[in-house]
């Protein structure tokens, strides 16, 4: 069974710092990962995927990671702002049903 | 395109009450999918379907039901609604299969069974 683990649970940071945010996965076979932002009662936004054969996926400020033989992303923010505080959501994708395994989300706080 | 739509945005229900939350994508995508999220807890899927006429069970699905009769519509059915079910329910929807089954989300719907 897919198990998604992401540490840290919750991060706070300072305007400005640059962070990484990590997921890790136990069943490789897996055919994309998607990165996620969820604001306090909202759905989900995308924010990046990877397919299983890519090795990374950037847009904007961020950049996302994929090494498939180890199990692991990262989520790579650069130059924070307040605005980027969410709770971020790792999910990779599997199965017949290409369902959605999730972790259970990094809470980052960026302070002004 | 208004993506996926899920309506009501917030209800309160007794234990017993039975009531459906609707799903509508205007993006023409075959699979659609259910999830509930659960206080500090990632989603977890309670049904699928690849495509209208067709469902399946996810991990979760006992005391749901849905049905699948056009491309845009998935509602999902509570029976007997029980304590266990408050949580926030989640729509999805992907245009395809494969490696690039990225999946879009509605707003969610918050459910409390009192």
């Amino acid at each position: 069974k897919q198990e998604v683990t992401q540490i840290p649970a919750a991060l706070s940071v300072p305007e400005g710092e640059n962070l990484v945010l990590n997921c890790s996965f136990t069943d490789s076979a897996i055919y994309n990962l998607q990165w996620f932002r969820q604001d306090p009662g909202k759905g989900l936004t995308s924010l990046l995927l990877i397919q299983s054969s890519q090795r990374e996926q950037t847009s904007g400020r961020l950049n996302a990671s994929l090494d498939k033989s180890s199990g692991r992303s990262t989520l790579y923010i650069a130059a924070s702002q307040p605005g980027d505080s969410a709770t971020y959501l790792c999910a990779v994708s599997g199965g017949s049903n290409y369902k959605l395994t999730f972790g259970k989300g990094t809470l980052l706080t960026v302070n002004p | 395109n208004a993506g996926v739509t899920q309506t009501p945005k917030f209800r309160i229900l007794k234990i017993g009450q039975s009531m459906t939350l609707q799903c509508t994508q205007d993006m023409n995508h075959n699979y659609m999918y259910w999830y509930r999220q659960d206080p500090g807890m990632g989603l977890k899927l309670i049904y699928y379907s690849v495509g209208a006429g067709i469902t399946d069970k996810g991990e979760v699905p006992n005391g749901y039901n849905v049905s699948r009769s056009t491309t845009e519509d998935f509602p999902l059915r509570l029976e007997l609604a029980a304590p266990s079910q408050t949580s926030v329910y989640f729509c999805a929807s992907s245009p395809t299969s494969g490696s690039y089954n990225e999946q879009f989300f509605g707003p969610g719907t918050r459910l409390t069974v009192l």
